[in-house]
């Protein structure tokens, strides 16, 4: 079975540009999370989705938003990037509330 | 939300047993007590996951007095290949509000 997928693994941007991250969950799970870890930080949480509705956000400014498709697949978009967005973003996904989340191996975005 | 602490980092020799507390004073009555594994560049991965008492699952055990305040996450026998960040999680993951607060970890560096 197939595991979470994202990509790209590696995005360069410039300060001001739109970042787009996507996301593919494991097959049959409806859930899936966003998180962000800058250089030598935990897991900063982004955003939660399912069944294609947000449920719940993190403390980040309304320039982090996504969504998620019918198939449950889901974009983050990161607007007007900053050089403090530069940090691995990792997506997971669940089968249900309260399920284990099984994470994808990461996006690496850098803002020069 | 509850607010977790954990050591920033220990060192283990291969074959020691290897126990990281997380302390937790005002975890509620719905919270769950969750432990993620994370290698250098890859998402992190679920250890275990529970309430109270004890959980023992093939990986580790999990030791959870009965004021709940603190939990134990014990890895016995440690090899190289369990050098990785250990994230304690709290929280109701079956509530629509639940954000994933994972902290900064435990670095835990197995040495030959």
């Amino acid at each position: 079975e197939a595991g979470v997928t994202q990509s790209p693994t590696h995005l360069i941007k410039t300060r001001g540009q739109q970042a787009t991250l996507r996301c593919s969950p494991i097959s049959g799970h409806t859930s899936v999370y966003w998180y962000q870890q800058a250089l030598g930080l935990g897991l900063q949480f982004l955003l939660w989705y399912d069944e294609g509705e947000e449920r719940n956000r993190g403390n980040f400014p309304p320039r982090f938003s996504g969504r998620q498709f019918p198939n449950y697949s889901s974009e983050l978009n990161v607007n007007a990037l900053e050089l403090e967005d530069s940090a691995l973003y990792l997506c997971a996904s669940s089968s249900d509330l309260g399920e284990t989340q099984y994470f994808g191996p990461g996006t690496r975005l850098l803002v020069l | 939300l509850a607010k977790t602490t954990q050591p920033i980092s220990m060192d283990s020799y291969e074959g020691q047993e290897v126990n990281i507390t997380c302390s937790h004073n005002n975890i509620a009555t719905n919270d769950y007590i969750t432990w993620y594994q994370q290698f250098p560049s890859q998402g992190p991965r679920f250890i275990i996951q529970g309430y109270k008492t004890k959980v023992t699952n093939e990986v580790a055990s999990l030791f959870i007095p009965a004021d709940r305040k603190s939990s134990t996450l014990s890895l016995p026998r440690v090899s190289l290949s369990d050098t990785a960040v250990y994230y304690c999680l709290v929280g109701d993951p079956y509530s629509g509000t639940y954000k994933y607060i994972f902290g900064t970890g435990t670095r835990l560096k197995v040495l030959a």
